[in-house]
């Protein structure tokens, strides 16, 4: 059974321009949540996703948007990026949605905004 | 909204030493809560996690029970050991199994 993995690792981008991260989800897996991870601070949900629907949206501005795929895979996009916008992103996929369910983490994608 | 307070680090133990992290929550409704540590390079690992009031949750030594009148979580451990060198971060989730993390407690054990 793989795990939950990202892609790319690290990526450097310019202030304005767009950037697309992506995730695979855990097998079977029907649910999938994207996190930011500002340096020195703890995960904020930014939206999560289940059977290619949004299902909820954490504080983010619109231009962080995201998509699900059919086998349940995941995109995050990012556009007009901001120097803010620099820290780890995390991807989760967790098997239902019930009480107490567990998220699994993939490592996360470094994204740095010069 | 629902959010999460966990104690200011880093902490610094010798090995064998006692350790307590702890950590209080703000909730609507009924939430599960969680302990998550992340090593060196790795991501989110779950520790434990407890899903109702005076459950405990417990895994590798660690410790935390579920108490829902001081709305708190907080993470024990007798006897630390250098492989518990981490980040620790509590958590909690609501019915949508979105997660509110606390800011993370840096950990070393030193031998």
């Amino acid at each position: 059974e793989t795990g939950v993995t990202q892609s790319p690792t690290h990526l450097i981008k310019t202030r304005g321009q767009q950037v697309t991260l992506r995730c695979s989800s855990q097998s079977g897996h029907n649910t999938v949540s994207w996190y930011q991870q500002a340096l020195g601070q703890g995960p904020q949900f930014i939206f999560q996703y289940y059977r290619e629907e949004e299902n909820g949206r954490g504080n983010f501005p619109p231009r962080f948007s995201g998509l699900q795929f059919p086998n349940y895979s995941s995109e995050l996009n990012v556009n007009a990026l901001e120097l803010d916008d620099s820290a780890l992103y995390l991807c989760a996929s967790s098997a239902e949605q019930g009480r107490g369910t567990e998220a699994f983490f993939g490592q996360g994608t470094r994204l740095t905004v010069v | 909204g629902d959010s999460v307070t966990q104690m200011e680090g880093p902490v610094t133990l010798s090995e064998e030493a006692f350790l307590t992290i702890n950590c209080t929550y703000t909730a609507t409704g009924y939430p599960s809560l969680f302990w998550y540590v992340q090593y060196p390079g790795e991501g989110l690992q779950l520790l434990l996690k407890a899903t109702k009031a005076d459950d405990k949750g417990s895994n590798k030594g660690f410790e935390a029970t579920y108490r829902k009148e001081t709305t708190s979580f907080h993470l024990e451990k007798g006897s630390v050991q250098v492989s518990d060198s981490a980040v620790y971060f509590c958590a909690l989730s609501d019915i949508g199994n979105q997660f509110y993390f606390g800011t993370g407690t840096s950990l070393t054990v030193i031998p």
